[in-house]
């Protein structure tokens, strides 16, 4: 049974540019959350997905901007890229509250 | 919106010492507390959690436990081993559906020395 997996592992863009992150749930997981985790800090709740619509969402700009689809799986799109985006991007899927994570996207804007 | 404290950011122990981690948490309505372990360059991994109905729980050489009236809850680790090193990051759930929202603390780094 596969757990969560997150495509791509790494990403170098400039700033202004658009970028999108993939995430596929965990087998029977219907909900999916998209953290930010910068270097040295816990993650920070960005927003969460069920049913393919966004249920919570933290204090991001609208810039964040996700997608779930029938499968389950998910992507995060970040308009505009500021130098302050560049972090590790975690998606977690969960069902009944336990969230498991993916193992990141690592996005570098220069 | 909820806040959780965790402290310390930084805890060094000698191998088969215990370990304690503590979080304070400021939304009273929070009722899940998951703890994860978080190795260098590598996925943060559930390793317990508890939920508010419930003041303990153990697991082997690990345990939680959870203060509802002074809103701060503890992961114990007992007879550390190397492995044990790592960044241990809690978190409190501040419910909004049937799913959760996890606000995370800063994280602690252990080191178990052999």
């Amino acid at each position: 049974d596969a757990g969560v997996t997150q495509s791509p592992t790494h990403l170098i863009k400039t700033r202004g540019q658009q970028v999108t992150l993939r995430c596929s749930p965990k087998s029977g997981h219907d909900t999916v959350s998209w953290y930010q985790q910068a270097l040295g800090q816990g993650p920070q709740f960005i927003f969460q997905y069920y049913e393919e619509e966004e249920r919570q969402r933290g204090n991001f700009p609208d810039r964040f901007s996700g997608h779930q689809f029938p499968n389950y799986s998910s992507e995060l799109n970040v308009n505009a890229l500021l130098l302050g985006d560049s972090a590790l991007y975690l998606c977690a899927s969960s069902q009944q509250g336990r969230e498991y994570f993916g193992a990141g996207t690592r996005l570098s804007v220069l | 919106g909820e806040n959780v404290e965790q402290h310390p950011s930084t805890l060094s122990v000698q191998e088969g010492d215990s370990a304690v981690i503590k979080c304070t948490y400021s939304d009273s309505a929070s009722n899940y507390f998951p703890w994860y372990k978080q190795e260098l360059g590598k996925r943060p991994q559930l390793i317990i959690d508890i939920r508010s109905n419930v003041g303990e729980k153990k697991d082997q050489r690990i345990a939680v436990t959870l203060n509802k009236t002074a809103k701060h809850f503890s992961l114990h680790i007992t007879e550390t081993q190397p492995e044990d090193s790592a960044v241990y990051f809690c978190a409190a759930s501040s419910p909004g559906g049937s799913n959760y929202k996890l606000t995370f603390g800063k994280g602690t780094l252990l080191t178990v020395n052999p």
